[in-house]
């Protein structure tokens, strides 16, 4: 079956140092893959998609994520972190019939 | 400009009680999903719904039920509710071809005491 695996439960950064996040997906085609943010008590905001195409994708609040075939793996960065991007990040694939299978999330903790 | 609105917020059940948890889209997507969300578990699919009148099972759907009477609407019924229920409850909507993106809803958090 289809997964996506996140393997840092949390991450701690300073505020201005770089960032980024691990995703790693299992899936013969090429996927369609996401990024999205959970900040505390809210629902989720896509952050970046990747579908085809150029494999390093912008997306918003500052952040990128590079799609790595050989490496099965699309994480996301950020140049310089921000205390209000303090947050829940998730990454998710596209299963079928337009269904997400999601990785279980980084906790982004941002120090002073 | 609403989006995916999902009622109530927050709920406590008692063991054995039922309840409907609401989600209306009010932009014309087809496609509409219910998650949970349990800590360092992401979110599973439980129920979705390709269209009014058309749905289907996901990941998790035993103790729960759907209906999608309208394009609109996509309620999902716990019928006897139990401990393992307790989670917060995301609905999503997604247009399909050739956008192919989820937005979701701010979520329901139930307990099941």
């Amino acid at each position: 079956a289809q997964s996506v695996t996140q393997p840092d439960i949390h991450i701690t950064v300073s505020e201005g140092a770089s960032l980024e996040l691990r995703c790693n997906y299992s899936y013969g085609a090429t996927p369609y893959l996401f990024w999205y943010v959970q900040s505390p008590g809210q629902g989720l905001q896509l952050l970046l998609k990747y579908f085809s195409g150029d494999t390093l994708v912008q997306g918003i609040k500052g952040f990128e994520a590079e799609f790595k075939r050989s490496q099965s793996s699309f994480n996301l960065r950020k140049p310089s972190v921000h205390w209000s991007d303090a947050a829940e990040y998730f990454c998710a694939s596209y299963t079928g019939f337009q269904k997400l299978v999601f990785g279980t999330g980084t906790r982004l903790l941002v120090s002073p | 400009n609403a989006g995916v609105t999902q009622t109530p917020k927050f709920r406590i059940l008692k063991i054995g009680q039922s309840m409907t948890l609401q989600c209306t889209q009010d932009m014309n997507h087809n496609y509409m999903y219910w998650y949970r969300q349990d800590p360092g578990m992401g979110l599973k699919l439980i129920y979705y719904s390709v269209g009014a009148g058309i749905t289907d099972k996901g990941e998790v759907p035993n103790g729960y039920n759907v209906s999608r009477s309208t394009t609109e609407d996509f309620p999902l019924r716990l019928e006897l509710a139990a401990p393992s229920q307790t989670s917060v409850y995301f609905c999503a909507s997604n247009p399909g071809t050739p956008k192919n993106i989820q937005y979701f809803g701010a979520g329901t958090r139930l307990s099941v005491l």
